[in-house]
């Protein structure tokens, strides 16, 4: 069963509004951490935004927000005020207490496109 | 500044052909990993190592070695190269599990094998 799921392959947005990438992740542990990757046309993987199981505020670094629904098993990626940069693939990952060393299990993945 | 690395960019081979694709880290972290990137399935683990001379085998490690002679590289090699290993790999390390768990990816490795 896949413990991350994307349910989005593809999305477009309106540069300056909001969008919100869904990411849905599935395991029985109480302990995990959440993560958000952006992988532009170049290439690169670019680490955006982290989530703990146990963090009680959703996360939030500049444009990017977490929706953290815990009960719900989601960790939705909000983009505020979308810019043509934001264009890229977009990777929701999980890491599982049982791995000491931080092995992530990622998502399919949701390619976003800005539009002017 | 720390950095990840990996060489070659780029590669061309054929069936049959073993091929090593080099990943090397400044950050002095112990744990490192490789992952493939295919359409529709996002990235998947292949191997991975905690430490020097510890290796495991991730989801997809069928094909494909690794070995952890030093804390900076960990090479990864395909003893003979099929067409399904077509793929773009990334090496990635990360500190220890005290921190947030970050990784650090290199610029990832396209690889075709006809």
């Amino acid at each position: 069963a896949q413990k991350i799921t994307q349910t989005q392959p593809g999305m477009f947005v309106q540069e300056k509004e909001a969008v919100t990438l869904d990411c849905t992740y599935d395991t029985s542990d109480p302990s995990y951490g959440l993560f958000w990757y952006k992988q532009p046309s170049s290439g690169e993987m670019i680490f955006l935004i982290y989530q703990g199981s146990y963090d009680q505020q959703n996360a939030t670094e500049g444009r990017y927000s977490l929706n953290f629904q815990k009960a719900r098993k989601s960790a939705n990626l909000v983009i505020s005020a979308s810019q043509l940069g934001d264009s890229a693939m977009y990777f929701c990952a999980m890491r599982e207490p049982n791995n000491a060393g931080n092995m992530l299990t990622f998502g399919g993945g949701t390619r976003l496109m800005v539009k002017p | 500044d720390a950095e990840i690395t990996q060489s070659p960019r780029h590669k061309i081979t054929e069936t049959g052909r073993q091929v090593t694709l080099a990943c090397h880290q400044t950050w002095n972290h112990n744990n490192m990993f490789w992952y493939r990137q295919d359409l529709g399935h996002g990235l998947r683990l292949i191997h991975y190592s905690y430490g020097v001379h510890d290796t495991n085998k991730g989801e997809v490690s069928d094909g494909y070695s690794v070995s952890r002679s030093n804390t900076e590289d960990l090479p990864l090699t395909l003893e003979s190269a099929a067409s399904s290993q077509t793929s773009v790999y990334f090496c990635a390390s990360s500190a220890g599990a005290e921190e947030t768990g970050e990784l650090f990816f290199g610029e990832g490795s396209r690889l075709t094998v006809l």
